[in-house]
């Protein structure tokens, strides 16, 4: 069945530090890829998606690489800020139900 | 400004009483989910509906209801059957029709954290 592994946190860096949330998948056809961000105490916002191999979703300083050859779909961003501390969903959709299938969260804290 | 509202943002329920979360959007989506988030086990999803007088069950259904009588809203009813209820409750909504890049992300609103006395 189609399911998503991400890395276990919490992430904890400082500011200006390189990130890097490692996502994997399992789907069967091709699937979008997203992640979303939950900052503390409200829902999820999209953060960036990608919709087939080899696309860049990108975002507020963030990206992630739809790579099918390894089926990861990891974000990175070059420089944290304090701003940045959440909890990072990658999630995925591969069925004609609109159901999306979604990792555990990574939580990020970023220090000063 | 369209968007998804939930209500109330906390709420407190005594063992053995049902509790209506409520979700309003006015973003004129078909769909709309009802998810469940616990510490540690990301998102599951409960209910979801295409379309209007329609809904399936998710992954946890068991001890919640749903009914979608208007487009824009889909309230949530956590019985007392539902073993371990306190839980922060997301509501999303996603524009029915073919996946595209403008059509295939899920919109959440801000949640209701409900606890159980």
């Amino acid at each position: 069945g189609n399911s998503v592994t991400q890395m276990e946190g919490p992430v904890t860096l400082s500011e200006e530090a390189f990130l890097t949330i490692n996502c994997t998948y399992t789907a069967t056809g091709y699937p979008s890829l997203f992640w979303y961000v939950q900052y503390p105490g409200e829902g999820l916002q999209l953060l960036l998606k990608a919709t087939k191999a080899d696309d860049k979703g990108s975002n507020k300083g963030f990206e992630a690489t739809y790579r099918k050859e390894t089926t990861s779909f990891h974000l990175e961003k070059g420089s944290v800020q304090v701003s940045d501390s959440a909890v990072y969903f990658c999630a995925l959709n591969a069925g004609n139900n609109r159901k999306l299938i979604w990792g555990l969260g990574t939580s990020l804290a970023v220090n000063p | 400004d369209g968007g998804i509202t939930q209500s109330p943002k906390y709420l407190f329920r005594k063992e053995g009483q049902n509790v209506t979360l409520s979700c309003e959007q006015n973003l004129n989506h078909d769909a709309m989910y009802w998810y469940r988030q616990d510490p540690g086990q990301g998102l599951r999803l409960i209910y979801y509906s295409q379309i209007v007088n329609d809904f399936q069950k998710g992954d946890i259904a068991e001890g919640y209801s749903v009914s979608r009588e208007k487009k824009e809203s889909f309230p949530l009813t956590v019985t007392s059957a539902q073993k371990n209820p306190t839980a922060f409750y997301l509501c999303a909504s996603h524009k029915r029709g073919e996946w595209s890049m403008s059509t295939d992300t899920q919109y959440f609103g801000p949640g209701t954290r409900l606890t159980v006395l």
